[in-house]
């Protein structure tokens, strides 16, 4: 099994542009997340997804769009880039069980300039 | 509603002991332990549920205390490897699990030989 993987590894983006964030796991989990995280700062939630077609906000939602039409894949959006949506973005996934540890995919690290 | 750890950071020599603690102020369901090492994935440790189950690492220890909203991960004999950030995730209590994760901002510990 891959687990988690995301792509791309790392990314620079000039302000106002889009680009979606890939993550895809092979473990047939039901939840899947999207944190951001920042130095010093711990994960914060972005969106999370409980199954296909079901999709919730986080912590920290804005200027972020997810889907998920099948269980293995969650893209992440970001439309009209800013400065403060650079930082280090990480999938994960767990199963829907009751010890629902998180498997996290190598992360994205995402410039904005 | 983002847990509180304690320390910030930590320095042991190998073979000494340690505590990282994690206060809430809601009432939780369960509490999740991570550890990542610098430019990594967060890996999961520990997971402890309100009613005393937990599954995790054979060489890693930690308690809930459910009335305190507080959990403690104690690093015994530590290793080298056992250098990395910690983190604790919190889930607030509702009705059962609602598999969504609050991060605090983690815990730096350094094991030098």
């Amino acid at each position: 099994n891959a687990g988690v993987t995301q792509t791309p590894k790392f990314r620079i983006l000039k302000i106002g542009q889009s680009m979606t964030l890939q993550c895809t796991q092979d473990m047939n989990h039901n939840y899947m997340y999207w944190y951001r995280q920042d130095p010093g700062m711990g994960l914060k939630l972005i969106y999370y997804s409980v199954g296909a077609g079901i999709t919730d906000k986080g912590e920290v939602p804005n200027g972020y769009n997810v889907s998920r039409s099948t269980t293995e894949d969650f893209p992440l959006r970001l439309e009209l880039a800013a400065p403060s949506q650079t930082s280090v973005y990480f999938c994960a996934s767990s199963p829907s069980t009751t010890f629902y540890e998180q498997y996290f995919g190598p992360g994205t690290r995402l410039t904005v300039t | 509603q983002q847990p509180v750890q304690s320390p910030q950071a930590v320095i042991l020599r190998e073979g000494e002991d340690a505590v990282i603690n994690c206060s809430s102020s809601k009432a939780l369901y369960s509490v999740h332990w991570y550890r990542q090492k610098h430019g990594e994935a967060p890996v999961f440790l520990m997971i402890l549920l309100k009613g005393g189950e937990q599954k995790g690492h054979e060489k890693i220890s930690a308690s809930f205390n459910e009335k305190k909203q507080q959990s403690s991960l104690y690093l015994t004999a530590s290793q080298l490897s056992y250098s990395g950030t910690y983190f604790c995730g919190t889930e607030i209590a509702g009705r059962g699990s609602n598999y969504k994760l609050t991060f605090g901002k983690g815990t730096l510990l350094t094991v030098n030989p």
